[in-house]
């Protein structure tokens, strides 16, 4: 079974740009969470979906940050406009009951 | 909102000694707890999990046991191995909302030859 794949694996950007990622869940898995783990730091919910409606946003920064998964595969975070403090590592997981698999994550940096 | 508190946040033991890692959690509707390896670089990993309904539950070398009275959850590892040195993440599922995972801080557990 594949597991959850997440893209580009790294980004650079600096303050003030945009930034997006994908996520590709586990087939099948209607649950689909966006984490930010800061280094040093567990990871951090910032949004939930089941399939493509929003089951918990509310740690996810709404100014600049939004989330879409609009066939209920597949989702997208942006944050834009980018900050330093937004330098982190984007994971993505997926369930099908209560255990999450995480994705590889992308790490932001924001310089 | 749910919180997690986990201790020690580095873990130092000699290969062949056993590791214990200990959470609490505040929320006592929590219904589940899995705990997570991550390796430098690397994805979570979840190694084990538990559910509010178990005291306690064992994988080969790994345990994982349950104080609902107290609110406290602890990971056992035996026999450490080289390998399992990474940090581990407990964490808690809340009642509220979506039901999401809340993790503690993570321990560093370093495996000494």
């Amino acid at each position: 079974e594949a597991g959850v794949a997440q893209s580009p694996r790294y980004k650079i950007i600096e303050k003030r740009q945009s930034v997006a990622f994908w996520c590709n869940p586990i087939s099948g898995h209607a649950t689909l969470y966006w984490y930010q783990q800061i280094l040093g730091q567990g990871p951090k919910l910032l949004i939930q979906f089941q399939n493509n409606g929003v089951v918990d946003d509310s740690q996810l920064p709404k100014d600049r940050f939004s989330a879409e998964r609009l066939k209920g595969v597949d989702s997208t975070l942006k944050i834009q406009p980018a900050k330093l403090e937004d330098s982190a590592v984007y994971l993505c997981a997926s369930s099908l009951d209560r255990a999450q698999y995480f994705g590889p994550g992308t790490r932001l940096t924001v310089l | 909102g749910e919180n997690v508190e986990q201790h020690p946040s580095t873990l130092s033991v000699q290969e062949g000694d056993s590791a214990v890692i200990k959470c609490t959690y505040s929320d006592s509707a929590s219904n589940y707890f899995p705990w997570y390896k991550q390796e430098l670089g690397k994805r979570p990993q979840l190694i084990i999990d538990i559910r509010s309904n178990v005291g306690e539950k064992k994988d080969q070398r790994i345990a994982v046991t349950l104080n609902k009275t107290a609110k406290h959850f602890s990971l056992h590892i035996t026999e450490t191995q080289p390998e399992d040195s990474a940090v581990y993440f407990c964490a808690a599922r809340g009642t509220g909302g979506g039901n999401k995972l809340t993790f503690g801080t993570g321990t560093q557990l370093k495996v000494e030859l």
